[in-house]
């Protein structure tokens, strides 16, 4: 059984700074990890996917996440923060060729100008 | 443009009414799932598909009820509202199982 830890509920940077969101995770298998991003009234929309490729993983945006396998980690991050990036994040996780989803509890982040 | 589309976005009734919320898909994927969003539970699933014909319960199936004849459409109905019932509600779709999900803006139901 695989579950997701998001250790910070909310997050508040000021434009321009970085951003790191962590999330740990435990799964029974070679895991799929994910982040998505909400905006009010919207979806969930995917930033980016690690599925045992490169450990480092590239999303849109300018977001990008670190897979540690030793510390069982996959946070995210961004090297300056812009207005819009104002949303709820959630990291999730599935065992590989699992349909089943794991959320984590969200991050909301605010930034300030 | 291809994505995923739920309709509608927001509906009000009461309790003990049926009341169906939309999915459509233009990808062809075989998965579609829906979820519930709610403060406090994050999301839930309720019922998921893995091609036409094929559905299973998810976490929290009581309630609810779904179909899918056609790989496109997958809608979720609530026979008789209850107001615990009232959410926000997410289809999501996924070529294969372990794939990332893609999911629809949602529709926000209230029950009163």
């Amino acid at each position: 059984a695989q579950s997701v830890t998001q250790l910070d509920s909310h997050v508040s940077v000021s434009e321009g700074t970085p951003v790191l969101l962590r999330c740990n995770y435990s799964s029974s298998y070679s895991p799929s990890l994910f982040w998505y991003v909400q905006h009010p009234n919207k979806g969930l929309q995917l930033l980016l996917k690690y599925t045992s490729a490169a450990t480092l993983v590239k999303g849109i945006n300018g977001f990008e996440a670190e897979f540690k396998k030793s510390e069982t980690s996959f946070h995210l991050t961004k090297p300056s923060a812009h207005m819009s990036d104002a949303a709820e994040y959630f990291c999730v996780v599935s065992d590989a060729n699992d349909y089943k989803l794991s959320f984590g509890a969200g991050t909301t982040v605010t930034v300030r100008a | 443009d291809a994505g995923i589309t739920q309709s509608p976005r927001y509906k009000i009734t009461e309790t003990g009414r049926q009341v169906t919320l939309m999915c459509h898909q233009t990808w062809s994927h075989s998965y579609m799932f829906w979820y519930r969003q709610d403060l406090g539970h994050g999301l839930r699933l309720i019922y998921y598909s893995a091609a036409a014909d094929i559905t299973d319960k998810g976490e929290v199936p009581d309630g609810y009820v779904v179909s899918r004849s056609k790989t496109e459409n997958f809608p979720l109905t609530l026979e008789s509202a209850t107001r615990s019932q009232t959410s926000v509600y997410f289809c999501a779709s996924s070529a294969l199982a372990g794939q990332p999900q893609h999911f629809g803006d949602g529709t926000r139901l209230s029950i009163l």
